[in-house]
């Protein structure tokens, strides 16, 4: 059950896009299409941002999407916004009927 | 809406017990799996154990297993977790998670959580 790898941090300008990768095993990430996504403020419960690898829940902006290719999955920001800046959490269903996050990476709008 | 409300987090000592509880409102409790999801001060999400919507099925993390054990009661709306055993390192904010439905794997409700520390 090793935690999915996420980069520490990621920047960008207002305006700017940016994609924070997601990297696992065969067991997890490249074998269900089932990852999500989560944006966390500081002091604040996490919030579902996309799941099923690509799907937005009702009420989440088109600037976020979803996408995986093998075992890595990415997580796509358009047209940053400084609220945007938080941190972000991948996280995957397994082969073994578990459930495995991301390390995280904090996002930083510059 | 739907409302979670975890509470029974505090200080224990290294080797002692806590029991979690979580009151669920504003849907079916008992149609749900739900799971247990802790935050360690200034880290990451780690998810801890789930459990089905009548209890048969229930998974655990490996940093868990054979020291917590989470059940529930549909008759009251509520959602356990009795840990034992306890490590500094399972000191965390705990939140329980509804799972949103059948061949559903992520995590769209959250409650406000409650703080574990572990501590002599």
């Amino acid at each position: 059950q090793s935690a999915l790898t996420q980069p520490a941090s990621v920047s960008g300008s207002p305006g700017q896009s940016i994609t924070i990768s997601c990297t696992g095993t065969s067991s997890d990430i490249g074998g269900y299409n089932y990852v999500s996504w989560y944006q966390q403020h500081p002091g604040r419960a996490p919030k579902l941002m996309i799941y099923d690898v690509s799907n937005r829940p009702s009420g989440i902006s088109s600037r976020f999407s979803g996408s995986k290719s093998g075992n890595t999955a990415s997580l796509t920001i358009s047209g940053l916004q400084a609220e945007d800046e938080s941190d972000f959490y991948c996280s995957s269903y397994t082969a073994i009927n578990t459930w495995v996050f991301g390390g995280g990476t904090k996002l930083t709008v510059l | 809406q739907v409302q979670l409300v975890e509470s029974g987090g505090g200080v224990a000592q290294p080797g002692g017990s806590l029991r979690l509880s979580c009151a669920a409102s504003g849907f079916s409790f008992s149609r749900y799996s739900m799971h247990w999801v802790r935050q360690a001060p200034g880290k990451g999400l780690e998810w801890v154990t789930f459990i089905s919507d009548h209890g048969k099925q229930k998974y655990y993390a490996d940093s868990v297993k054979g020291r917590f054990t989470i059940s529930r009661d549909n008759s009251k709306n509520t959602l356990y977790l009795q840990m034992s055993g306890l490590r500094p390192e399972d000191s965390a904010v705990y939140y329980c998670v509804p799972n949103p439905g059948v061949e559903t794997y992520y995590f769209d409700y959250w409650g406000q959580g409650t703080l574990v520390t572990v501590s002599s």
